[in-house]
């Protein structure tokens, strides 16, 4: 089975500063690395996804995550936030044997003006 | 891109009443659907895993009579919160999947935000 683990339950900062959203998964098999973005009261965005190539995954809004399979992290990253990236960002995992995906808990990014 | 579609996005319901949310995929074929439910500020809850033209799969601790869940097209779902109460007041997102460059990416429906009085 897998997990996934985003250490940061909340994370502040102030607009127009570089971020970083941790995520670490366990497997014993390879796996497809997701981050998702939610905002209130609404259902969930995909942000990026590292199926296989590059370890450099760029997505929408200026978000990029890199792939380390020697740490098994997926860590989510943004050189410059805006107010409106405030929200609840999701990583998730799959293997390649299933279609089951396992969610971290979330991480509450609040950008402060 | 991919859409999933949900409805009602709202329902305010009495208690004992059942309830039907719809999730349809608008521009692709979903083999396979997932409904999952997310308590205030925590992750989702995978529910079940369902397949179309068979029988839904469910999560240990889901009860598969409360919450029936039909598959009944490619691009359709169906989840019944039958005899609701309470305690099943919840935001209720389902996603469809689909194979893209390889691997299978979820799309996520917008949700549906259900209030049991």
């Amino acid at each position: 089975a897998q997990s996934v683990t985003q250490l940061d339950s909340q994370v502040p900062v102030f607009e127009e500063a570089p971020v970083e959203l941790r995520c670490n998964y366990s497997s014993s098999v390879s796996v497809y690395l997701f981050w998702y973005v939610q905002y209130p009261n609404q259902g969930l965005q995909l942000l990026l996804k590292y199926l296989s190539g590059s370890t450099l995954v760029k997505g929408i809004n200026g978000f990029e995550a890199e792939f380390n399979k020697s740490q098994t992290s997926f860590h989510l990253r943004k050189p410059s936030v805006h107010i409106s990236d405030t929200a609840e960002y999701f990583c998730a995992v799959v293997d390649y044997t299933g279609n089951q995906f396992y969610f971290g808990t979330g991480t509450s990014l609040t950008v402060i003006p | 891109g991919a859409v999933v579609s949900q409805h009602p996005s709202w329902v305010i319901c009495k208690s004992g009443t059942s309830v039907k949310i719809e999730c349809r995929s608008l521009d692709f074929q979903a083999t396979t659907m997932f409904w999952y439910r997310q308590f205030p500020k925590q992750s989702l809850m995978l529910m079940a895993t369902s397949n179309e033209g068979s029988k839904a799969t469910y999560e240990q601790g889901v009860e598969k009579d409360k919450f029936l869940i039909n598959h009944a097209s490619l691009t359709l779902s169906t989840l019944t919160v039958t005899s609701a109460h309470p305690e099943d007041s919840s935001f209720y997102i389902c996603s469809a999947a689909q194979v893209l460059g390889g691997g299978e990416t979820q799309y996520f429906g917008p949700g549906t935000r259900l209030l049991v009085l």
